[in-house]
């Protein structure tokens, strides 16, 4: 079964309205989650690392006011769109790294995704 | 020159086709790798870990080359249900882990 559980799967709303996505790890304690955005046919992209209890890290191009992330407990991590655009639309998808009960391995778990399509 | 580079595909090949995936990568730091498949409008999900000795899971063989930093993936009879991305994931720990990304390469299995 799923270990990373992310909702909403899809959403759409109107240009200016802010999205929360929510993620959450589901049987094990991740201090820091990824966000990450999609566009079709591209790979995946880095938007932020989640840091449980401090402030995110933001790859560079990435607007921190646009995106904001709070990560205000060791199993859940939410992204929220801003005044969201058009050209926000875009799969985002968040993951977690396992490292607490057993050796790390390194192995990123992710959650199922949430489309954002703005109108 | 990319951290991770995938071959571009994309592949078309015909059902029971062997199919052979490449990918370097650049930093000597790279610790570990792994081949994640996602389907399309799907989240990535971990197919194998890739080891220096070599791991087979029934049709399908990863590889490592830590001297030439080069992973590879090869699919034995290709199955329909094998048509999808495949990303190429290399972790570097400069401190703590960096998770990096291949382009991917898309793969069609045809009957």
């Amino acid at each position: 079964g799923a270990v990373v559980s992310q909702h909403p799967s899809w959403v759409i709303c109107k240009s200016g309205t802010s999205v929360k996505i929510e993620c959450r790890s589901l049987d094990f304690q991740a201090t820091t989650m990824f966000w990450y955005r999609q566009f079709p046919k591209q790979s995946l992209m880095l938007m932020a690392t989640s840091n449980e209890g401090s402030k995110a890290t933001y790859e560079q191009g990435v607007e921190k006011d646009k995106f904001l992330i709070n990560h205000a407990s060791l199993t859940l991590s939410t992204l929220t769109v801003t005044s969201a655009h058009p050209e926000d639309s875009s799969f985002y998808i968040c993951s977690a790294r396992r490292t607490s009960g057993r050796a790390n391995t390194g192995e990123l778990f992710f959650g199922e995704g949430s489309r954002l399509t703005v109108l | 020159r990319k951290e991770v580079e995938q071959d571009p595909g994309p592949f078309n090949v015909p059902e029971g086709a062997t199919v052979a995936f490449n990918c370097t990568y650049s930093n000597s730091a790279s610790q570990s790798f792994f081949w994640y498949r996602q389907d399309c409008r799907k989240e990535p999900k971990l197919l194998m870990s890739v080891y220096s000795s070599g791991n087979e899971d029934g049709r399908f063989t990863a590889q490592l080359n830590r001297a030439s930093q080069y992973i590879s993936l090869l699919i034995r009879d290709s199955k329909l249900s094998d048509s999808a991305t495949y990303l190429c994931v290399v972790n570097l720990n400069t401190g703590g882990f960096k998770t990096i990304f291949g382009a991917g390469t898309r793969l069609f299995v045809k009957a």
